[in-house]
């Protein structure tokens, strides 16, 4: 079975500039997150897909980040303009969760941004 | 309080030795548990689920207390290639979205020693 894909696997960028990350989940997967994980921390969650509708968006900066799931396969987020502090891994995750229980979640490779 | 505590370690442990890493979270009204393993430069991977009975996978063991809000992962006869960070991971429903919501704690480091 596939995994989670993301692409780039490495993006660098200077302050202010934009960028997009790029998530394919698990097949049949109707849940995709997308996390930010800064060195020496735990993934924080940013934002959580139900099919093609949001779920949670709470924590995800809307001034400058943003997401979204065509047709509730693929998933982009973006950020624009970038800050100093965005500097981390992105993970997307998806999770067969249908019922509102959480059962396992399955991680991407991850994007590792450096903002200069 | 953070809504969910580890100790950062590092923890370095030679072959063969047991060590536990503990766990608190903030809120009680948190449902499911869990520690995943996080390799380095790597994305994090489901070790276990946390049970209230505690639950065993071979040299593995979790243990919940509700009562006092605490989490536990004990690993025996530790091998190299457990050398990882541990992540605390617990869940809850989110009122206000209306979802369950994965709250990940910063990770317990564990390098074992030949």
């Amino acid at each position: 079975e596939a995994g989670v894909a993301q692409s780039p696997r490495y993006k660098i960028i200077e302050k202010r500039q934009s960028v997009a990350f790029w998530c394919n989940p698990i097949s049949g997967h109707a849940t995709l997150y997308w996390y930010q994980q800064i060195l020496g921390q735990g993934p924080k969650l940013l934002i959580q897909f139900q099919n093609n509708g949001v779920v949670d968006d709470s924590q995800l900066p809307k001034d400058r980040f943003s997401a979204e799931r065509l047709k509730g396969v693929d998933s982009t987020l973006k950020i624009q303009p970038a800050k100093l502090e965005d500097s981390a891994v992105y993970l997307c995750a998806s999770s067969y969760q249908t019922s509102g229980l959480v059962d396992e979640q399955f991680f991407g490779p991850g994007t590792r941004l450096t903002v200069l | 309080r953070k809504e969910v505590e580890q100790d950062p370690g590092p923890f370095n442990v030679p072959e063969g030795a047991t060590v536990a890493f503990n766990c608190t979270y903030s809120n009680s009204a948190s449902q499911s548990f869990f520690w995943y393993r996080q390799d380095c430069r790597k994305e994090p991977k489901l070790l276990m689920s946390v049970y209230s009975s505690g639950n065993e996978d071979g040299r593995f063991t979790a243990q919940l207390n509700r009562a006092s809000q605490y989490i536990s992962l004990l690993i025996r006869d530790s091998k190299l290639s457990d050398s990882a960070t541990y992540l605390c991971v617990v869940n809850k429903l989110d009122s206000g979205a209306g979802s369950y919501q994965l709250t990940f704690g910063k990770g317990t480091k564990l390098s074992v020693i030949p």
